[in-house]
């Protein structure tokens, strides 16, 4: 069945570092690829979204490629601040029909001043 | 904007006793779902309804039932609650009914059951 990968954490970074979160996926077929965001005591939010391959999906300067080939979804961003502090969930949504978006097993990420 | 809201926010039961979460969602959206947040393991769907009148069986249903008691209201129930059940639920909804592959799903703010 469908399954996604994640890097596991915690991330620890300082404000201003690169980031990268590796996201890899399983399926079959072309599915929707998401990153979604949990910040403290919160529900998950969607952060950005990608539904073919070699599109990039953005949001607030976090960005992620559609990689077929390599099967991957990395989560980028230039520049980490404090209040990126959460933790990142790699998510996808078959196209064999169904209801169900899988999600990978989260990567908490930590930005110290 | 309420979105999509969980009562209650934490709950401690004794083994054995039984408990209903509530979820309600005022974005008319078609489709609801109950996961389950555990270390390590990311979220796991238990149950979903794919609009009102259905409910189908997730990854985890073992010791749960749901009721989609309107299009707004969907409940996960929990029997006799075992320790094993000890996590953070979430209840998400999602979409218009065409329940395409660019589906997002907006959540909740979590429940925190723990079992003793």
């Amino acid at each position: 069945g469908d399954s996604v990968t994640q890097m596991e954490g915690p991330v620890t970074l300082s404000e201003e570092a690169f980031l990268t979160i590796n996201c890899t996926y399983t399926a079959t077929g072309y599915p929707s690829l998401f990153w979604y965001v949990q910040y403290p005591g919160e529900g998950l939010q969607l952060l950005l979204k990608a539904t073919k391959a070699d599109d990039k999906g953005s949001n607030k300067g976090f960005e992620a490629t559609y990689r077929k080939e390599t099967t991957s979804f990395h989560l980028e961003k230039g520049s980490v601040q404090v209040s990126d502090s959460a933790v990142y969930f790699c998510a996808l949504h078959g196209d064999t029909g169904g209801f169900k978006t899988i999600f990978g097993a989260g990567t908490r990420l930590f930005v110290k001043a | 904007n309420a979105g999509v809201t969980q009562t209650p926010k934490f709950q401690v039961l004794k083994t054995g006793q039984s408990m209903t979460l509530q979820c309600a969602q005022d974005m008319n959206h078609n489709s609801m779902y109950w996961y389950r947040q555990d270390p390590g393991m990311g979220l796991r769907l238990i149950y979903y309804s794919a609009s009102e009148g259905t409910t189908d069986k997730g990854e985890v249903p073992n010791g749960y039932n749901v009721s989609r008691l309107n299009k707004r209201e969907f409940s996960l129930r929990l029997e006799s609650a075992a320790p094993s059940q000890t996590s953070v639920y979430f209840c998400a909804s999602s979409g218009t009914g065409t329940l395409g592959r660019n589906e997002k799903l907006f959540f909740g703010s979590g429940t925190q059951l723990s079992v003793l």
